[in-house]
């Protein structure tokens, strides 16, 4: 595509609940990133992708958290039983690789879990 | 762990001052980006420095690049109101398929 999509733009949930936030990088991109940012702070890295392997996951705050990118386009970052404190901008970036490690972001994923 | 800090957190300037921000890892770094985040937007890509004491120039933005790869600065030469925004430093710890760790930010406001 000519961007990086996420999906939902918004999505508010119940605590206890399931959610999965998509990713649809750059078509062609190698690198894909998961961030959380919260409100005037830059952001948290969460984990990577390289292709279909998840290079690094050190940032995902505990096992609630999985992310999985299976054909190497796009990804999905799950978030089971939310918790309050998991409310915040999630941002997907993807960068070309191979000497352009340019990031490129998407519009984030604003989530509230009430 | 990679440890970046970024300082200041913020700075208000008048229009037509400078400003710098400051990036600090505390391990060398393959190279580093510098993002802008305007308000209400998400990071945009302003450059990238891979080379030890590297200088570049984007109109009024001089970005510099320490010569021992653990530091660098970006400088805004008479501000305007459209440099409003949060500049970000992300360190890139292992090659253009590596690790992007972004630093807190320095949000810059610009009084006309």
């Amino acid at each position: 595509g000519a961007g990086v999509s996420q999906s939902p733009r918004y999505k508010v949930t119940k605590r206890g609940q399931d959610v999965a936030l998509r990713c649809d990088p750059i078509s062609g991109h190698v690198s894909l990133y998961w961030y959380r940012q919260a409100l005037g702070q830059g952001p948290e890295f969460l984990t990577y992708f390289n292709y279909e392997a998840q290079q690094d996951k050190s940032g995902l705050p505990n096992d609630r958290f999985s992310a999985e990118r299976p054909e190497g386009s796009i990804s999905t970052l799950t978030i089971q039983r939310t918790e309050q404190r998991d409310s915040a901008m999630y941002r997907c970036a993807s960068s070309a690789g191979w000497g352009q490690p340019e990031a490129f972001f998407g519009q984030g994923t604003r989530l509230t879990v009430v | 762990g990679q440890q970046v800090m970024q300082i200041p957190q913020y700075q208000h300037v008048q229009e037509g001052e400078d400003f710098t921000t400051y990036c600090n890892s505390s391990t060398t770094l393959s190279n580093i980006q510098w993002y802008k985040q305007r308000p209400g937007g998400h990071p945009v890509f302003l450059i990238q420095l891979v080379k030890s004491g590297e200088v570049k120039k984007q109109k009024r933005l001089t970005f510099q690049f320490g010569e021992a790869k653990k530091n660098s600065s970006l400088h805004i030469t008479a501000t305007q109101t459209t440099d409003v925004g949060t500049y970000f430093c992300a360190l890139n710890y292992g090659g253009s398929q590596g690790n992007l760790i972004f630093g807190k930010g320095t949000k810059l406001s610009v009084k006309p």
